[in-house]
């Protein structure tokens, strides 16, 4: 199994409103990751736990509050979005001294 | 910091070979990925090097250069399909047993009959 999940594959929400994206591997690997993907721009990092640990924050505004409830699951709780924030959001997650595999993304909406 | 620099854009004739360069300035590298990306899709993984040399995967190899800061990825016998986004990454080590790509800005290819 080499697949990352992502749920929802895509969002729409109000700048009020609080959502969650979910991100889930069976990989048994130890280092999840957020980026973010503007149209027509290279992913942009915003998150990295690393056992189960944030150990990077790309000084990601905090609107976004990213959780690591084990080490298969990673979630980004979203609340009171702009537009602005408007992307394609990826997870990853990595083995060491091996390839980093994407998820299929959500793509957010922000009305 | 880290400085990555690809092509813009290529076309290419189905059938042939192209080749995409990247040039690379970081502190703390430990290896080099390419990705192909389709409009609207993730990005999906296609070769990494770490050391120096020539690594193949099929249609698709990947060349790198520690020395000169230098990648660059060839595909051969071209297909229509390979029409896509082709992000070169960096790979540094940021502490904590955690790792993090930075990407280029991507190339787009088109591959014209």
């Amino acid at each position: 199994d080499t697949e990352v999940t992502q749920t929802p594959k895509h969002l729409v929400m109000g700048m009020t409103n609080k959502k969650s994206l979910k991100c889930e591997q069976h990989m048994g690997h130890r280092a999840m990751y957020w980026y973010k993907q503007k149209a027509k721009k290279p992913p942009e990092l915003m998150f990295v736990y690393s056992y189960e640990k944030l150990s990077i924050n790309e000084s990601v505004p905090s609107r976004f509050s990213p959780e690591c409830p084990n080490s298969s699951l990673l979630n980004l709780h979203l609340h009171a979005l702009q537009p602005e924030d408007s992307a394609l959001y990826l997870c990853a997650s990595w083995a060491p001294g091996g390839e980093q595999y994407f998820g299929p993304g959500t793509r957010l909406t922000v009305t | 910091g880290q400085n990555i620099d690809q092509p813009t854009e290529m076309t290419a004739t189905e059938g042939a070979i192209v080749q995409i360069n990247c040039t690379y300035q970081t502190s703390g590298f430990n290896g080099l990925f390419w990705y192909q990306q389709h409009a609207g899709e993730a990005p999906t993984f296609l070769s990494y090097n770490v050391l120096d040399g020539l690594e193949e995967k099929g249609r698709f190899s990947s060349f790198l250069s520690r020395s000169k800061g230098y990648s660059y990825l060839l595909l051969k016998e071209l297909q229509m399909k390979d029409s896509a986004s082709y992000l070169c990454a960096v790979r540094v080590y940021s502490g904590a047993g955690s790792y993090q790509l930075t990407f280029g800005k991507g190339t787009k290819l088109s591959v014209i009959p």
